[in-house]
């Protein structure tokens, strides 16, 4: 059975650092991966989605990557602000129709100013 | 914009009630899904559908049932509300992906906090 990993669960850092967030799967045989941004007591916003047979995909300050064959996905945030400050999911999707995501248990993001 | 609206932000019912929670979305997609979210659980698929008055479970659709009579409403029943349903719910949609050439990005709504007493 598909199992989504995402590590750390938590993670502090400084106004204006770069960082790297990080998500695993076990089963390579997907369609496509999406990162979510959740802030606390609100629903998911979409924010990246890469298809399976894409490497990578930007938006803004956003980069995410995907590398099927290992199993690896990267959320990339550059010059993170205080308002970056959320939880980052990140999902894959297993069926063509788009059907079904299996959800990691996310990364909970705070950036100090 | 894709606008997913949950009918409630909070809701508190009581153990045996009959719970419905309503979500519509605006975008004309085909998928709308129920997920529960829950602490140390993260987001678990409870329901979805495809289609009108088509129905799909998901992993966890026990004590669940689901409605969609129109495109663009998605109901959760809770036919006998237990305290282990309170929970965070998430209704969410999309674009059936074989009709798009491509895959589709599922939108959330803000959620309904349920708590059954």
């Amino acid at each position: 059975k598909q199992e989504v990993t995402q590590i750390p669960a938590a993670l502090s850092v400084p106004e204006g650092e770069n960082l790297v967030l990080n998500c695993s799967f076990t089963d390579s045989a997907i369609y496509n991966l999406q990162w979510f941004r959740q802030d606390p007591g609100k629903g998911l916003t979409s924010l990246l989605l890469i298809q399976s047979s894409q490497r990578e995909q930007t938006s803004g300050r956003l980069n995410a990557s995907l590398d099927k064959s290992s199993g690896r996905s990267t959320l990339y945030i550059a010059a993170s602000q205080p308002g970056d400050s959320a939880t980052y999911l990140c999902a894959v999707g297993f069926t063509q129709a788009g059907t079904a995501l299996i959800f990691g248990k996310g990364t909970t993001l705070s950036v100090s100013s | 914009d894709v606008k997913v609206t949950q009918s409630s932000r909070y809701l508190v019912k009581r153990t045996g009630e009959k719970v419905f929670l309503e979500c519509v979305q605006d975008m004309d997609h085909e998928n709308m899904f129920w997920y529960r979210q829950d602490p140390g659980l993260g987001l678990r698929l409870i329901y979805f559908s495809y289609d009108v008055k088509m129905k799909e479970k998901g992993d966890i659709p026990e004590g669940y049932s689901v409605s969609r009579e129109k495109k663009e409403r998605f109901s959760l029943i809770l036919e006998s509300a237990s305290t282990n349903q309170t929970s965070m719910y998430l209704c969410a949609s999309s674009f059936l992906s074989f009709n798009r050439g491509n895959n589709q990005p599922q939108h959330f709504g803000d959620g309904t906090r349920l708590s059954i007493l």
